[in-house]
C-alpha cells in the first residue's frame, strides 16, 4: 500500500511570504499530525487532526495553521515565514490517534531566506 | 512541563548489545513508543509498550516501568545499518504524542 505522501520534498522561500505544505495519509488513516524536526530539538508537536477536527494543538505561535479534508488528505499553512520556521516538517498518519505505528512521511525541507 | 529524556548520543561496537534509556514525565501516560530514524529519512515505528516489562521484535527489545517513568530500547547484534537515530515517544492524556530529542548512536567496526 502507499505510505505517506508529502509535497513538496523541499522549498525555499523569503522572510514574510507563507508557505503551505501538503500530506496525503495511507489510505483509510484518519488521523494526521505534523511534527517539525530541526537539529538539536527533537520532533516537536504542532497539531493532530482526526476526522477533520483538530484534536491537539502544540505551542507554536498561531502562524502555524493547519487543515484536514473529507478524504484525510491534510495541510499546514505558515505564514509570515521567519528565518527559525526553516526545519524538516514531518506528518504521520494512523488509524486512530494512538502511540501504536505512527506511520511518517518523508517531510518537506523548508528553508526560508 | 512535559519532558522526555534520552542521551543525546551512544557509541557501540559493531556486533554488541547497547542499551537506549529515556525518562519521561508527561501529563498522564498511555504508552511509549520507540521510532528510528536514518539521516535523510523519515522515522520508522520500532516498538510499543502499554504496559511494564520487555517487548522483544527480532533484535530489537524495548522495556518499560510504569512506576519509574522510565523505558529503554535494546539492541543485540549490532550492524553497521543500525547506525541511526533514536526517539521514544510517550502519548499524553490529551492524546498528544510527545517525542525525545533523539539519541544518535554511532557504531564503530
Amino acid at each position: 500500500k502507499a505510505g505517506v505522501t508529502q509535497t513538496p520534498r523541499y522549498l525555499i522561500k523569503t522572510r514574510g511570504q507563507q508557505v503551505t505544505l501538503s500530506c496525503s495519509p495511507i489510505s483509510g488513516h484518519r488521523s494526521v499530525s505534523w511534527y517539525q524536526q530541526t537539529p538539536g530539538q527533537g520532533l516537536q508537536f504542532l497539531f493532530e487532526y482526526f476526522s477533520e477536527t483538530q484534536r491537539n494543538k502544540g505551542n507554536f505561535p498561531g502562524r502555524f495553521s493547519g487543515r484536514q479534508f473529507s478524504n484525510s488528505r491534510s495541510e499546514m499553512n505558515v505564514s509570515t515565514l521567519e528565518l527559525g520556521d526553516s526545519a524538516l516538517y514531518l506528518c504521520a498518519s494512523s488509524l486512530k490517534a494512538d502511540n501504536y505505528g505512527y506511520t511518517f512521511g518523508s517531510g518537506t525541507r523548508l528553508t526560508v531566506v | 512541563g512535559q519532558s522526555l529524556e534520552q542521551p543525546s548520543e551512544v557509541t557501540a561496537v559493531e556486533g554488541a548489545i547497547v542499551q537506549i534509556n529515556c525518562t519521561y514525565q508527561t501529563s498522564g501516560f498511555y504508552g511509549l513508543s520507540w521510532y528510528q530514524q536514518h539521516d535523510g529519512g523519515a522515522p520508522t515505528f520500532l516498538s510499543y509498550n502499554a504496559l511494564d516489562g520487555l517487548e522483544e521484535t527480532g533484535r530489537f527489545s524495548s522495556f518499560l516501568s510504569r512506576s519509574d517513568s522510565y523505558g529503554y530500547l535494546l539492541l543485540q547484534e549490532l550492524q553497521m545499518k543500525d547506525s541511526a537515530s533514536y526517539f521514544c515517544a510517550v502519548e499524553d492524556r490529551d492524546d498528544k504524542i510527545i517525542f525525545g530529542k533523539g539519541t544518535r548512536l554511532h557504531i564503530l567496526p
